[in-house]
């Protein structure tokens, strides 16, 4: 099974400012990582897949880069709705199990 | 639009069975291009696959949940569900169904992200 591991745990930054996520692979799933938000009582929201497409709807806000092992989830000028905590999924190496990162929280 | 909208109870005692649907509305649960999924997430922690399956009725399972987990799709209602045998407290969770979009790697058919996502129902296991 892969596992993904995200850090850091939770990032503290300011409005207006440019977030930097991080999600590891134990091994290589390609370019096959997604990227969701996750708000209490929301509904949860696909924001990248493929490593680096915007889902539809997205702002060009969030940028998703990497491959192989290493991947980044960028977030650039800050808005009070983006406070929220994030998860990465691989869908590479499956069976037997698909998998989530952690997740990141990035609060203010 | 689709949308998926997850119901069952919300208390569940341990060692019973929880039972939750999905039903699943502005698209039909019997495309080609789609499979179903479920994912939870416990109290303060991360997401957890739980399994998948085609309007057919093929499944795959998280192995560590698979000898208790039984997914299964009804398409003349157009929805699915999950059943989940003697649980324990360690299986409260808010219990999220979504679509489960396939793509393709290097010409093979994959599953791969989850879009769109129900609000999510939470489950206690508790007496």
């Amino acid at each position: 099974e892969v596992v993904m591991t995200q850090s850091p745990g939770t990032l503290s930054v300011s409005p207006g400012e440019t977030a930097t996520l991080s999600c590891r692979a134990s091994q290589s799933v390609s370019s096959n990582l997604a990227w969701y938000q996750l708000k209490p009582g929301q509904t949860p929201r696909l924001l990248i897949y493929g490593t680096s497409t915007r889902a539809t709807g997205v702002p060009a806000s969030f940028s998703g880069s990497g491959s192989g092992t290493e991947f980044t989830l960028t977030i650039s000028s800050l808005q009070s709705e983006d406070f929220a905590v994030y998860y990465c999924q691989q869908y590479n190496n499956w069976p037997p199990a698909l998998t989530f990162g952690g997740g990141t929280k990035v609060e203010i | 639009q689709l949308q998926l909208q997850e119901s069952g109870p919300g208390l569940v005692r341990p060692s019973e069975t929880l039972s939750l649907t999905c039903t699943v509305s502005g698209g039909s649960i019997s495309s080609s291009s789609y499979y179903w999924g479920w994912i939870r997430q416990p109290p303060g922690k991360g997401l957890e696959w739980i399994g998948t399956l085609y309007y057919t009725g093929s499944a795959y399972f998280n192995p560590s949940l698979k000898s208790r987990v039984t997914i299964s799709v009804d398409t003349s209602t157009n929805h699915f569900s999950l059943k989940l045998s003697s649980v324990t407290a360690a299986d409260t969770a808010v219990y999220y169904c979504a679509r489960h979009v396939l793509t393709y790697n290097y010409g093979s058919e994959i599953k791969g992200w989850f879009d769109p996502w129900g609000q999510g129902t939470l489950v206690t296991v508790s007496s």
